[in-house]
């Protein structure tokens, strides 16, 4: 199985800031990379896909980037309802893998 | 709309068997797939199913215990789940599409213990 690492698994950062979560695959995924956010018991939600595609609605100071092994979720100019947690999601292969998530607090 | 049922507790080695019940789309055109989150932990991929069932994918840990299917004419998706184990305890949810998960449903909550 593909194993997704992300980091830092915690962030704490303040609203205007400039943030980077990264997440790397234990293997080659070429662009097969999902990024969801999830809020506070709330469900999850589609934001990048295909490791840099916005997905429709989602605000553009979500970014992704990366390709192969190595991936970025940038969000710039932090709002509040940015504090969430973040995963990727691999699907290169079965069984799709997700990172264990970084959560974004308020500094 | 996705609405997950079918959760509750169980001992475990016990079975459950989920629903997804789905409406305002056209289900038999979409892979479906259940993914899983223990409590206060991080998003598990579970199993997902082709739209007309004949290819199905399954995690490491639930193959040979789990089981997914649908039934399109009923606009569902099922998860059987046998031999249950403490670890299998999460919310269950159901969501649309082979990995850009976009619609999500609630989800249903598994709880295995004695």
């Amino acid at each position: 199985d593909i194993q997704m690492t992300q980091s830092p698994s915690s962030l704490s950062a303040s609203v205007g800031d400039r943030v980077t979560i990264t997440c790397r695959a234990s293997q080659n995924i070429n662009n097969f990379l999902n990024w969801f956010q999830q809020q506070a018991g709330k469900t999850p939600k589609l934001l990048i896909y295909s490791a840099s595609t916005l997905q429709s609605g989602v605000p553009s100071r979500f970014s992704g980037s990366g390709s192969g092994t190595d991936f970025t979720l940038t969000i710039n100019s932090l709002q509040p309802e940015d504090f969430a947690t973040y995963f990727c999601l691999q699907y290169y292969s079965v069984p799709y893998t997700f990172g264990q998530g970084t959560k974004l607090e308020i500094k | 709309q996705l609405v997950e049922s079918g959760g509750g507790l169980v001992q475990p080695g016990g079975s459950l068997r989920l629903s997804c019940a789905a409406s305002g789309f056209s289900f038999s055109s979409y892979w479906m797939t259940w993914v899983r989150q223990a409590p206060g932990k991080g998003l598990e991929w579970v199993a997902n199913i082709k739209e007309d069932g004949s290819e199905k994918y399954y995690m490491d840990s639930v193959k040979g215990r789990f089981t997914i299917s649908r039934d399109n004419a009923k606009n569902s998706q099922y998860l059987q789940m046998n031999s249950l184990r403490a670890e299998d305890t999460a919310l269950y949810y159901c969501a649309i599409g082979m990995r850009n998960y976009v619609h999500w449903g609630q989800g249903t909550l598994v709880t295995v213990s004695s």
